[in-house]
């Protein structure tokens, strides 16, 4: 089965910009992969943020995107708040089984 | 209001088996894939199987093939994992989960040791 990529961790500054990626050992991530991105919180069920690449919830601030990006699904998040300190997750299916990503600590400091 | 709400959690010795369920609510439950998630103490997300809309199709982790058994019943909106030879790796809290409907049950713990 595939192995997912992810950064370990990422530290931010409140206010600043980053972008989480997610790869695949198998090759280029494409939107054949339908790409999810969850959040998740100590105690709190994953919550999604985007589907199928781009698509954006209605509990999902504005301050975040996704996208594709130099093969590779992208979680951008724009004007980090401290709120935002949390694990995430990307998740990628392969006609069929999924498969998740390892997860992002991304702080917020 | 969409609900999955998971049970058959338990704490079993290795080589064991367990079924776990996940009770359906608030939705047409035949109309869509489910799955099941596990994360282990410590551990990220892993992705475990997922079941067809009719149960006719369904996919599993490289490392529970021929151990467990996704199935569902549309006639009782419950969706549950068979588990057997169970493993000291597949400690974990399990979730079910819709992709779609983008919900999560609370999770079930299944710890495995002797």
């Amino acid at each position: 089965q595939a192995v997912v990529t992810q950064e370990p961790s990422l530290t931010v500054s409140p206010g600043g910009t980053v972008t989480l990626t997610c790869g695949s050992t198998t090759g280029a991530v494409t939107s054949g992969h339908r790409p999810y991105w969850f959040q998740r919180k100590p105690g709190q069920a994953p919550r999604t943020l985007i589907f199928e690449t781009t698509n954006k919830l209605s509990w999902t601030p504005a301050r975040f995107s996704g996208s594709l990006l130099g093969g590779k699904a992208a979680l951008t998040l724009s004007g980090a708040q401290p709120e935002d300190e949390a694990d995430y997750y990307c998740l990628l299916c392969y006609s069929g089984p999924w498969v998740f990503g390892g997860g992002t600590k991304l702080t917020v400091l | 209001e969409v609900q999955l709400v998971e049970s058959g959690g338990a704490l079993v010795q290795p080589g064991g088996s367990l079924r776990l369920s996940c009770a359906a609510s608030g939705f047409t439950f035949n109309m869509y894939w489910l799955h099941w998630v596990r994360q282990a103490p410590g551990k990220g997300l892993e992705w475990v199987a997922n079941i067809k809309t009719d149960g006719s199709e369904y996919y599993y982790l490289d490392s529970v093939k021929g151990r467990f058994i996704i199935s569902r019943d549309n006639g009782k909106n419950s969706l549950s994992l068979q588990m057997n030879g169970l493993r000291a790796e597949d400690t974990a809290m399990y979730y079910c989960m819709s992709l779609s409907l983008h919900k999560w049950g609370q999770g079930t713990l299944v710890t495995v040791s002797s």
